[in-house]
This record gives C-alpha cells, structure tokens and sequence, in this order.
C-alpha cells in the first residue's frame, strides 16, 4: 500500500541549529511533494514544492531535497529560530490524481533559545 | 481576499444530530478540499471538487457524510446523524490548478 512516513517524535534543537526533518514515501513516484507549516489551532500553511525533476528547492532559509531513488525528501532550516517551533507537514499526490495530494503525520519540531 | 473562510470555528453537538460545515474559498480558485485531522489519524482527505464538481470522494467515511458545492464560492460539509467518532478539525481547503492549497481555520466538532 502506499504511505507516507514523517518522524512522528517531536524533534528538539538547539537556536541557530540547522533543523533537518525527514519524508519517507513507498510504492508510488509522485510528481511533486510539498512542505506545510501547522501552529497549533490554525490551518497548514504551504511553505515549498518541489517536482519529481528537482533536486534541490530553498526559499530563504529553507531547503527540500528530493530523492526519487530513495523516495525521500529532506526539509532543513538553517539558523533555527525559537518562532520556527511548529509541526511541519509533508504532502504529495498518492494514485488517484495530481491534485489529490495526501498528508503525512507531521513532525512536530521545538527550537530551544 | 480574506482566504479560506470555515465556520463555524467550534461546534458542539449531540449525538444523532445533524451538522453541516460551511467553507467560502478563495475567489478565483478552482479547487475545494475538504479535510479531517485526528491526533490517531492525521489529516485525511475527505472530498475535493474542481469546477463546483465532486471528482473524488472515496475520503468520506460513510454515507452519513455529503459535501456539496452549488457554486464556486461556497461548499458545506454535512454529517447526519452525527457519531462521537467523528469529534475532529475539520478544514477546507483551496487552491488554483498546479498551485499550493490554502487552508481555513478550521471548525472543531465536539460530538457528545
């Protein structure tokens, strides 16, 4: 069956720390995967994509990797800061459709001052 | 454009009652989703319209469940008859065709 895997501990770092959470997918190869922020109370809210033919997106501080061998993508946030605290989402289109984009669990990320 | 306007934010019910969620999307988009998380389950895709027209809605649990969307500005998300199990966040969503999908607030049921 198809999945989609986040670490589902929460994941503490120390301010000004590189951040690195981690998306795992099996038995399919989506187009595109996509990274959302969630504040706890409040909708998610996109951050980046990134398609099937990139490697490599960054949007300031933030970087996707996306590894279609491994069918892994890798979300970072260079120089960490305690308002980076949130659970972070990732998301891509399982069979069914190219906009029938799926969730995976989130991974909840606290940045220590 | 205000976004992706849900209400009500909470609602509180009893079982067997009939509930129905309301969501006014982004103007313009041409997408609408709706989506229910669960701290057991995560966010789970319900339905999604394109064009006011349902294309996939194997998400909705059961036939207590309907969604509709009689114009491009408004969608409601009915439960009837309500369970206890269905106590959860429940979001819309829309977005423009290859876009990013932008979410509401929310509406979180309470089923007693």
């Amino acid at each position: 069956s198809q999945k989609i895997e986040q670490n589902s501990e929460a994941l503490n770092i120390q301010e000004g720390k590189t951040a690195t959470l981690t998306c795992n997918y099996t038995n399919y190869s989506p187009a595109y995967l996509q990274w959302y922020r969630q504040d706890p109370g409040r909708g998610p809210v996109f951050l980046l994509l990134i398609r099937e033919n990139e490697k490599e997106k960054r949007k300031e501080r933030l970087k996707v990797t996306f590894d279609t061998t491994l069918k892994q993508s890798l979300f970072h946030i260079t120089a960490s800061q305690p308002a980076d605290s949130a659970t972070y989402l990732c998301a891509l289109p399982l069979s069914g459709g190219y906009q029938k984009v799926t969730f995976g669990t989130g991974t909840k990320l606290q940045v220590i001052p | 454009d205000a976004g992706v306007i849900q209400s009500p934010r909470h609602e509180v019910t009893e079982m067997g009652q009939e509930v129905t969620l309301r969501c006014k999307p982004i103007s313009g988009h041409d997408y609408l989703f709706w989506y229910r998380q669960t701290m057991m389950r995560g966010l789970e895709l319900l339905i999604y319209f394109n064009n006011n027209v349902p294309i996939d809605d194997s998400g909705m649990p059961e036939d207590r469940f309907s969604a509709k969307m009689p114009n491009a500005s408004f969608s409601t998300l009915k439960i009837q008859p309500s369970e206890p199990r269905d106590s959860a966040v429940y979001f819309c969503a829309s977005s423009f065709t290859g876009g990013e999908a932008f979410f509401g607030q929310g509406t979180r049921l309470t089923v007693v």
